[in-house]
């Protein structure tokens, strides 16, 4: 098992509807989550931590952490064509100094 | 504003021809490192520091070398660049144990013929 799995996607959603990315993590991987949007050509940047288990909200996205499923997922509301991203998915290996290790990604598209 | 910035932004290269990546943070950060995407393989880490002179590989580190002489800067090199190291290369930062989240400078676009 990779230590941290996304599904590729396209997941594609209408406009103004709830997008719902998922990511699950083997046992190497600690609890400490990130979730990334990357659009095509341009760094990711951080848009959720999350390093507890429940919700985290901030603004139209939420992180959600089910530490007994190894399974961390992200929601955004009122979904927008900007949204319209790669979403990654990161963890911290724990026994290779910290460092965080990233899902493949993404994709999402949102349809006007 | 707090910011990771890398030089160049584009470089197209011969096979052979020595090239260093400059990365430069001004948020007083610990850790910085090195990735590089390609299409499929997703984000792979390079090589990392986690303060000054103190440097490791990462999960990718053949054919590259890297610096921390002092705490803002942390170069990449690649001595000898081949066809195979043509890649989106992103470094990025952040503060140290126990705070995570970490920032990525807007990435080098590396083309080696």
């Amino acid at each position: 098992q990779k230590e941290v799995e996304q599904n590729s996607g396209p997941l594609s959603v209408p406009e103004g509807a709830i997008a719902s990315l998922n990511c699950t993590y083997s046992d190497r991987v600690s609890q400490s989550f990130f979730w990334y949007r990357q659009y095509s050509g341009k760094s990711p940047e951080l848009i959720m931590s999350i390093y507890s288990n429940g919700d985290k909200e901030d603004g139209r996205f939420t992180a959600q952490l089910n530490k007994a499923s190894q399974y961390v997922s992200l929601l955004i509301r009122d979904s927008q064509p900007s949204d319209s991203a790669t979403y990654l998915c990161a963890g911290l290996d724990m026994e290779y100094g910290n460092k965080l290790v990233f899902g493949a990604g993404t994709i999402l598209r949102v349809k006007s | 504003e707090a910011q990771v910035t890398q030089n160049p932004r584009y470089l197209i290269t011969v096979t052979g021809k020595k090239l260093t990546v400059t990365c430069s943070q001004n948020m007083n950060h610990e850790y910085m490192s090195w990735y590089r995407q390609d299409p499929g393989l997703g984000l792979r880490q390079i090589y990392y520091s986690m303060n000054v002179e103190v440097t490791d590989k990462g999960d990718v580190p053949e054919g590259y070398k890297v610096s921390r002489k002092e705490k803002r800067n942390f170069p990449l090199i690649l001595e000898s660049p081949s066809p195979n190291q043509t890649s989106l290369y992103f470094c990025a930062s952040r503060e140290g144990t126990g705070i995570y989240e970490q920032y990525f400078g807007p990435g080098t676009r590396l083309t080696v013929t």
